[in-house]
């Protein structure tokens, strides 16, 4: 089983709609969780992070975190054809003396006109 | 406010060579982090630097090696490349004393082998 599960899509969605997508982890040692946006030959690009169970909001995009289901998503509002892109979500923790970033595979997002 | 930074942008080498990937960190950053991803996969994490010391290794072979500088750069080499070594190498910066957790990428160096 991978540390962090997402699907890989392509998830298309109508431009203004809401994307949601999904993340699953199974190592409860994780403490908090991030999403990243990359864009095809990119660098991975900080969207954003959660810590707490509940929803985070910033912008159009919303994360969630349920700790006890093993949880993350990341909901974007009025999804623009700019947010075509694939969304890493990543879970961090310490490994012995260091802090870790484990990801998924990615989701690959496609908003059409 | 400078972002991480890292050289080369690009580079082709052939199987059997030596290649070193340099990194500078985000201004204010101590660590490190250095992420191999292939084409069509996530991150995987290769090592962490802080205070010049690899704190932590993820499953890589020692053809992988490291090594963080006062002024806190870091340097990745690999050694005896394989065709399998092609990717995108990213570089991650973080602050120690924030607790490491917020990461900020370079915009990567891409080997290919060949």
């Amino acid at each position: 089983q991978k540390e962090v599960e997402q699907n890989s899509g392509p998830l298309s969605v109508p431009e203004g709609a809401i994307a949601s997508l999904n993340c699953t982890y199974s190592d409860r040692g994780s403490q908090s969780f991030f999403w990243y946006r990359q864009y095809s030959g990119k660098s991975p690009e900080l969207i954003m992070f959660i810590y707490s169970n509940g929803d985070k909001e910033d912008g159009r995009f919303t994360a969630q975190l349920n700790k006890a289901s093993q949880y993350v998503s990341l909901l974007i509002r009025d999804s623009q054809p700019s947010d075509s892109a694939t969304y890493l979500c990543a879970g961090w923790g310490y490994r012995g003396t260091a802090s870790k970033l484990t990801f998924g595979t990615g989701t690959r997002l496609q908003v059409t006109l | 406010d400078a972002g991480v930074t890292q050289s080369p942008t690009h580079l082709i080498k052939t199987r059997g060579q030596q290649v070193t990937l340099r990194c500078s960190p985000k201004s204010g950053h101590d660590t490190v982090s250095w992420y191999q991803q292939a084409l069509g996969q996530g991150p995987q994490f290769i090592f962490q630097y802080y205070e010049e010391e690899e704190r932590q290794r993820g499953n890589f072979p020692d053809r992988f090696s490291g090594h963080q500088f006062p002024n806190y750069s870091s340097e990745l080499n690999v050694n005896a490349l394989l065709l399998g070594d092609s990717a995108l190498y990213l570089c991650a910066s973080s602050s120690w004393t924030t607790g490491g957790d917020t990461q900020y990428f370079g915009p990567g160096t891409r080997l290919t082998v060949l």
